[in-house]
């Protein structure tokens, strides 16, 4: 199974600021990773696939990259509507496995 | 619109059972990659299970053999049908339909809670 591993747990940063998650697979990936954003008490949304390929109507300012075993979503300039869970899910072998997730909260 | 609703959840004793639902709208449930991911409380996502075809099922380590996932398709409805519970089976089981090119989950249920507990 292979282990995908967030950091940091949690991420404070102020509106407007830019934020930088990272996630790390304990296996080459390729670039076959997804990015989820969850709220309280909300399902999960799919933001990035393949590694950089934002899903159908998310903003911009949502990017991703990276490949192998190490990869980063990056959001631009943080609004208020992006203060949430992420978590990363490698799609490279079955059984399919996500990270712990990045909390993104309000500095 | 593709949406799903996950119902069935609740409080049952260890060694319990429990049958959750996932009614399916705006697309064929029975046409398409559809699975179980759970989140227990405070923690990260685990996927439970996966179904493509009448004949083809997969599941997690952690259920095997406890878990069984089917769908209906004149109710356009998917199921997970839960026995011998254990207090690790607490969580939020939501019901999402995987992308069969990218292995990516496109569309989410709400969830619905599962509390394993005497």
């Amino acid at each position: 199974e292979i282990v995908m591993t967030q950091s940091p747990a949690t991420l404070s940063v102020s509106p407007g600021e830019r934020a930088t998650l990272s996630c790390r697979a304990s296996q080459s990936l390729g670039s076959n990773l997804a990015w989820y954003q969850q709220k309280p008490g909300q399902a999960p949304r799919l933001l990035i696939y393949g590694a950089s390929t934002r899903a159908t109507g998310i903003p911009a300012r949502f990017s991703g990259s990276g490949s192998g075993t190490d990869f980063t979503l990056t959001i631009s300039s943080l609004q208020s509507e992006d203060f949430a869970l992420y978590s990363c899910q490698q799609y490279n072998n079955w059984p399919l496995t996500f990270g712990g997730g990045t909390k993104v909260e309000i500095k | 619109e593709v949406q799903l609703m996950e119902s069935g959840g609740g409080l049952v004793q260890p060694g319990g059972s429990l049958r959750l639902s996932c009614a399916g709208s705006g697309f064929t449930v029975s046409n398409n990659y559809m699975t179980w991911v759970r989140q227990a409380p405070g923690k990260g996502l685990e996927w439970v299970s996966v179904i493509y075809s009448e004949t083809s099922s997969y599941y997690a380590d952690s259920v095997k053999g406890r878990f069984n996932i089917s769908r209906d398709k004149s109710k356009n409805t998917l199921y997970l049908q839960m026995d011998s519970l254990r207090a690790e089976d607490t969580a939020v089981y939501y019901c999402a339909r995987l992308r069969s090119a990218e292995l990516v989950f496109d569309y989410w249920g709400q969830g619905t809670l599962v509390t394993v507990s005497p």
